[in-house]
């Protein structure tokens, strides 16, 4: 079982620049989620989906679109990147959102 | 929604000591609690949880403790090692997991 795979790993944008983070789970999860990372603030939510077809926003989704084609796979676009967009962004599944989260090795996003 | 605090931010104890990291949250509605650790360039990983049914939890050398009435749990380590080194996070789980800041936890040789 490869559990939640992210890529890419590192990331250096231009402002402006748009591109999209893959993760993608093997363990048939319905919930999955993204978490951006930054010093002293813990893991903020970005948006999350409860299945295929279905998302939702979490508490700091503006400047990111993703959409769930699929159980196994959930993007994160960037549609124009800033520099307050620099973070270590990770990507999550589990069963559901009251059991254990799986979380990737995470991608570090650098917006210059 | 979910406020979770956690204290202290950060957390030194010689080998062998115990270690106590607090958590409050703000929404009773809350009722599975999850404890991660995170090793440095690493995504966080699930080392023990409780559920509002219950009070307390122990794993070998880890417990979890929750007070419902107070809204507050703790993770309690003891015999730590130098390999417990990591930052520490709570999480409250309502409609969404909800983290705390963090908790940097250094075991001194």
């Amino acid at each position: 079982n490869a559990g939640v795979t992210q890529t890419p790993k590192f990331q250096v944008l231009k402002t402006g620049q748009s591109m999209t983070l893959q993760c993608a789970q093997d363990m048939n999860h319905e919930y999955m989620s993204w978490y951006r990372q930054d010093p002293g603030m813990g893991l903020r939510l970005i948006h999350y989906s409860v299945g295929a077809g279905i998302t939702d926003q979490g508490e700091v989704p503006n400047g990111y679109n993703v959409s769930r084609s699929t159980t196994e796979d959930f993007p994160l676009r960037l549609l124009s990147a800033a520099p307050s967009q620099t973070s270590v962004y990770f990507c999550a599944s589990s069963y559901s959102n009251g059991g254990e989260a799986f979380f990737g090795q995470g991608t570090r996003l650098t917006v210059v | 929604g979910e406020n979770v605090e956690q204290h202290p931010s950060t957390l030194s104890v010689q080998e062998g000591d115990s270690a106590v990291i607090k958590c409050t949250y703000s929404d009773s509605a809350s009722n599975y609690f999850p404890w991660y650790k995170q090793e440095l360039g690493k995504g966080p990983q699930l080392i023990i949880d409780i559920r509002s049914n219950v009070g307390e939890k122990k794993d070998q050398r880890i417990a979890v403790t929750l007070n419902k009435t107070a809204k507050h749990f703790s993770l309690h380590i003891t015999e730590t090692q130098p390999e417990d080194s990591a930052v520490y996070f709570c999480a409250a789980t309502g409609q969404n997991f909800v983290f705390g800041p963090g908790t940097r936890l250094s075991v001194l040789p």
